[in-house]
């Protein structure tokens, strides 16, 4: 199947820093990207979706300014987590689609832990 | 709004036994529902949809609008299934996914 790859897979930084994730779409020109966020032991909570070229869609409660999303280009999507605080460390993870119908399959990438000091 | 409920965090049967993984969903509009696995250090990868109406490892999973369910069945687990199943929920232009819980699936030899 198709891979999706997320960089860094794994960061620490300190409280009030930003942090970039990274989540490139390998083999397929993605339309369609989704990142999510998990808390341990908890299911993954969608928080905005992203189509190339435009404006991500947020989650109802989801801060658009603290979670900034860029979709640049068809197979690159970044999440950047502004001002990060210890509350915003969880494992966030994308996926991407690649027709344009929105009926094929999702694709997922292995996560990247956030945790914030 | 939508909703996914797996009542079983954890599930644990014997090598050669059925296994039931149960999915319930509330939806206003129609449904596509899903099963995703996670396997142990691997990424979370589509198991079924039930659109497909297909098998896959054994597994199958019939949609029943009637009590809103979805569940995920196999008549004899292998040790090679135990990993994290996770029923998810279709929805919007989008197709964005609303997940349920979990069940961590252990298959005991």
């Amino acid at each position: 199947g198709a891979v999706v790859s997320q960089h860094p897979s794994w960061v620490i930084c300190k409280s009030g820093t930003s942090v970039k994730i990274e989540c490139r779409s390998l083999d397929f020109q993605a339309t369609t990207m989704f990142w999510y966020r998990q808390f341990p032991k908890q299911s993954l909570m969608l928080m905005a979706t992203s189509n190339e070229g435009s404006k991500a869609t947020y989650e109802q409660g989801v801060e658009k300014d603290k979670f900034l999303i860029n979709h640049a280009s068809l197979t690159l999507s970044t999440l950047t987590v502004t001002s990060a605080h210890p509350e915003d460390s969880s494992f966030y993870i994308c996926s991407a689609r690649g027709d344009k119908s929105n009926t094929g399959e999702l694709f997922f990438g292995e996560g990247s832990r956030l945790t914030v000091l | 709004a939508q909703r996914v409920t797996q009542p079983e965090k954890l599930l644990s049967v014997f090598k050669g036994a059925p296994v039931e993984l149960k999915c319930n969903y509330s939806y206003s509009g129609s449904p596509e529902l899903f099963w995703y696995v996670q396997y142990s250090r691997q990424r979370l990868q589509l198991l079924l949809r039930h659109i497909s109406r297909e098998s896959i490892k054994g597994f199958t999973a019939d949609l029943n609008k009637g009590e809103t369910s979805f569940h995920l069945k196999k008549p004899f687990a292998q040790e090679e299934d135990s990993a994290m199943y996770y029923c998810a929920l279709g929805r919007g232009s989008a197709r964005q996914l609303t997940f349920g819980s979990g069940t961590q699936l252990t298959v005991l030899p």
